[in-house]
């Protein structure tokens, strides 16, 4: 059964920091990785997906690797912001179903 | 191109009462799925379609039936409400690439 693990469960940093989430899951025959932003009350926002066969994707300030040797994924963000601040999930996609399962999420707020 | 809608946005049950949650996506996606979301918990799958006609179970099936009869649609019931149902619901399409959510909805079982 594939587990997602994130941690840590919250995490507060102070403007213009760089940072690093993490993201790791047990069984590494995955098709693809997606990492997703949830505001409050909100829902899924897309941000990136890393195929199996990449090892990164990059959007704006945000970069996602993934080593499925190891069962890793990091999203770092750069020179972070106030407006950062949200629930960061990642998913994997995995199985003949193709079965999406998801971390618990990392509640990242960033201090001004 | 609406992506992934999801009706109702708000719902308030009476405990023991029935209803059906609506998700329809248009883009021809085979993969769908219903997630329920509660505070701290995570999304948890319910259940999840490969394609019209062919649902599974997922982590938390319990209290739940759905139906695939299109593409497009994917309806999940609720029979005999209970409070433990109350949670915020997505529905995601998907075809071995990136998956796309609706709003969700909040219910809650009173």
């Amino acid at each position: 059964k594939q587990e997602v693990t994130q941690i840590p469960a919250a995490l507060s940093v102070p403007e213009g920091e760089n940072l690093v989430l993490n993201c790791s899951f047990t069984d590494s025959a995955i098709y693809n990785l997606q990492w997703f932003r949830q505001d409050p009350g909100k829902g899924l926002t897309s941000l990136l997906l890393i195929q199996s066969s990449q090892r990164e994707q990059t959007s704006g300030r945000l970069n996602a690797s993934l080593d499925k040797s190891s069962g890793r994924s990091t999203l770092y963000i750069a020179a972070s912001q106030p407006g950062d601040s949200a629930t960061y999930l990642c998913a994997v996609l995995a199985g003949a179903n193709s079965k999406l399962t998801f971390g618990k999420g990392i509640t990242l707020s960033v201090r001004p | 191109n609406a992506g992934v809608t999801q009706t109702p946005k708000f719902r308030i049950l009476k405990i023991g009462q029935s209803m059906t949650l609506q998700c329809t996506q248009d883009m021809n996606h085979n993969y769908m799925y219903w997630y329920r979301q509660d505070p701290g918990m995570g999304l948890k799958l319910i259940y999840y379609s490969v394609g019209a006609g062919i649902t599974d179970k997922g982590e938390v099936p319990n209290g739940y039936n759905v139906s695939r009869s299109t593409t497009e649609d994917f309806p999940l019931r609720l029979e005999l409400a209970a409070p433990s149902q109350t949670s915020v619901y997505f529905c995601a399409s998907s075809y071995k690439a990136e998956a796309f959510f609706g709003q969700g909805t909040r219910l809650t079982v009173v």
